[in-house]
């Protein structure tokens, strides 16, 4: 089961835009529109932050947005503040056998 | 709120069996519209699915470990429980459980509430 595959890290000053990729295959990502995104700060657990593409729980802020092309899907923050700077997954059912993969994780570094 | 909680040895000895169990509270375990999972994360390394149980019946299991674990529900204590066989050091890693969340009819599957995280050390 191969993870998703997304930059080690991304870095952006405050009030700026940072985007981070997650790319899979035609078997993830690809085919389902499951892709959901987990922000992790340092010895705490991972925290829903996008499901199902674009859609954001309740009180997640609408800096963060997802979106999708192909087998690539993508977590956007704007208005980059200093509490943002965490660890980002994403993650895609993947099919019946496969069923669920993570992404190799993003460190985001506010300037 | 749901809330989970992981409770089991912090420490488990090469070859033998590593058993995690998850109490969930301010919810049922028994609704059809969440699945409920373990996830682990190794030292310094990313987040791992390991599997997740329907309370409908049957299990999915991430391919690499599906011959070492296996997870079960507990309705009457509103728990589920991993077990992973034959443990090695690279078995060593905090481990979370977490509900999936599925729906029904609209499907979807995401991890919407998580526990704190157990780590556990695998020794030789």
């Amino acid at each position: 089961q191969s993870a998703l595959t997304q930059p080690r890290s991304v870095s952006g000053s405050p009030g700026q835009s940072v985007t981070i990729s997650c790319t899979g295959t035609s078997s993830d990502v690809g085919t389902y529109n499951y892709v959901s995104w987990y922000q992790q700060h340092p010895g705490k657990a991972p925290k829903l932050m996008i499901y199902d593409v674009n859609r954001r729980p309740s009180g997640v802020p609408d800096r963060f947005s997802g979106s999708k092309s192909g087998n690539t899907a993508s977590l956007t923050i704007s208005r980059l503040q200093a509490e943002d700077e965490a660890d980002y997954y994403c993650s895609s059912y993947a099919g019946s056998y496969t069923f669920y993969v993570f992404g190799t994780g993003t460190k985001v570094t506010v300037l | 709120q749901v809330q989970l909680q992981e409770s089991g040895p912090g420490l488990v000895k090469a070859s033998e069996t590593l058993s995690l169990t998850c109490t969930v509270s301010g919810g049922s375990i028994s609704s059809g519209d969440y699945s409920w999972g373990w996830i682990r994360q190794s030292p310094e390394k990313g987040l791992g699915w390991i599997g997740s149980a329907f309370y409908s019946g049957g299990a999915y299991y991430n391919p690499s470990l599906q011959s070492r674990v296996t997870i079960s529900l507990d309705t009457s204590k509103n728990q589920f429980s991993l077990r992973l066989t034959s443990v090695n050091a690279a078995d060593t890693a905090v481990y979370y459980c977490a509900r999936l969340f599925i729906g029904s009819p609209r499907r979807s599957f995401y991890f919407d509430n998580w526990g704190q995280g157990s780590l556990v050390t695998v020794s030789s």
